[in-house]
């Protein structure tokens, strides 16, 4: 049973950056997209970035300039990074497993495994 | 802004069938995935692919797909039903992940 365990700072000053680790449990870290999704609160989930096995990285236009997002494959684990955070980037943070493929004429893609949310709060 | 497009809120009485939507450009080329989220938790994986549920979802949820609109089926709601739910895919590239605003589901 795959399991995703996350962990990071949990409260920010403006301008700090945001560092998120994510490990991966129990199962294989190739094949797969290795996403990470926000949440204000609130409202809905937004997706912030994905990485794959080889380090091939993928990341939301909107908040592109200010994230990495980094891959160890020896430790299983991936991270986030978010730079120059403000108020507006409080939110739970998720890491996900994203898997994709394709049918005849039709592509899928879903997120099997989620860690259970770190929540990051952006306050002077 | 999202590119998938869901109604904000939908309401179901008690046993009965609800159907929640999510259009967007994407759909015409992917298969949307879609999520239930309660309060205070992470999302939980309920329908992907063409119309398949991981495992311990019950069989009362299905999908399925028209054009640039994909529906999640909910048949013969329960209380425990009551949840957010949200589409999701790639977008039309293929270079992005994107996300539909949330459906918040009441169960009358």
């Amino acid at each position: 049973q795959v399991q995703l365990q996350q962990w990071g700072a949990g409260l920010l000053k403006p301008s700090e950056t945001l560092s998120l680790t994510c490990a991966v449990y129990g199962g294989s870290f190739s094949g797969y997209y290795w996403s990470w999704i926000r949440q204000p609160p609130g409202k809905g989930l937004e997706w912030i970035g994905e990485i794959n096995h080889s380090g091939s990285t993928n990341y939301n236009p909107s908040l592109k300039s200010r994230v990495t997002i980094s891959v160890d494959t020896s430790k299983n684990q991936f991270s986030l990074k978010l730079s120059s955070v403000t108020a507006a980037d409080t939110a739970v943070y998720y890491c996900a497993r994203g898997r994709g493929g394709s049918y005849p004429g039709y592509y899928y893609y879903y997120m099997d495994v989620w860690g259970k949310g770190t929540t990051v709060t952006v306050s002077s | 802004s999202s590119e998938l497009t869901q109604d904000p809120a939908v309401s179901v009485a008690l046993g009965q069938t609800v159907r929640i939507t999510c259009q967007g450009d994407s759909l015409r080329s992917y298969y949307a995935s879609w999520y239930q989220q309660k309060p205070g938790q992470a999302p939980v994986l309920v329908i992907y692919g063409k119309n398949n549920r991981p495992s311990g979802i019950p069989d009362r949820f299905s999908g399925s797909s028209s054009g640039n609109t994909a529906s999640l089926t909910i048949t013969g709601a329960q209380a425990e039903d009551e949840a957010d739910y949200y589409c999701n895919s790639r977008d039309s590239s293929g270079n992005r992940v994107v996300f539909g605003g949330g459906t918040k589901l009441t169960v009358l």
